[in-house]
């Protein structure tokens, strides 16, 4: 039943680990999204797959790197991770660009860097 | 360049008041989305409300109530007769027309108290 769905829910990891966060939708929808929640709450969009094609990166470090295998798909891999890295990681999908409906969201993972 | 301006931090209010959650925009966009989502506790995104640039009528769904003035470049929301289960933290977002990057607000934490 679950319409955007993000694994883990929680990530606690050392300084300079690589780890991965996969995403997976079920709406068939061809647009997804990974947004970055911050300590203050703060949304800001990181990627933006449309039919696995990237369209938006906006300035993220080349440590995050997105892969989408498919449109259902959208993961999201980060190397060498920092404590600024620390942060609630949101996948999100929308039927297609530009039409503007509503973001679905997934759950949220909290990624903590220790 | 998109801005959303949620100029209150934090709100308390006891049960039962009504509460008004201001939103202001910037946007050069002349067709452009609005939005809100609701963040409770559990730290899911849930979509409450779209409205488009060109539909400044006001909405109503149960104790929800949306203001859009496109003169004063606000989206507010109001809450009638507040109850405990509405404590959460409120995002207002912008999307532009072609763009269609979502830029959200910094988001006001709502307190209901018994």
């Amino acid at each position: 039943d679950t319409a955007v769905s993000q694994t883990p829910k929680y990530l606690v990891t050392q300084m300079g680990n690589d780890k991965s966060i996969k995403c997976e939708q079920n709406l068939g929808h061809d647009t997804m999204y990974w947004y970055k929640q911050d300590s203050k709450k703060f949304l800001k969009i990181m990627f933006s797959y449309n039919n696995k094609e990237l369209i938006i990166n906006e300035t993220v470090p080349n440590r995050f790197s997105p892969k989408s295998p498919d449109k259902a798909h959208l993961n999201l891999h980060i190397n060498s991770l920092e404590l600024g890295d620390s942060a609630v990681y949101f996948c999100a999908s929308t039927p297609r660009q530009g039409n503007n409906s509503p973001l679905h969201f997934g759950n949220g993972t909290r990624l903590t860097v220790t | 360049a998109q801005k959303v301006t949620q100029a209150q931090t934090e709100i308390s209010v006891v049960e039962k008041e009504d509460v008004t959650l201001d939103c202001v925009y910037e946007t050069r966009d002349t067709t452009y989305y609005l939005f809100w989502y609701k963040q409770p506790p559990s730290g899911e995104l849930v979509f409450l409300i779209r409205r488009n640039s060109f539909d400044e009528q006001n909405e109503i769904s149960g104790r929800y109530s949306w203001n859009f003035q496109k003169s004063t470049s606000s989206f507010n929301f109001t809450i009638t007769a507040s109850q405990v289960v509405d404590s959460a933290v409120y995002f207002c977002a912008l999307s532009g027309v072609p763009t269609r990057q979502l830029t959200f607000g910094s988001g006001t934490q709502l307190t209901v108290l018994p």
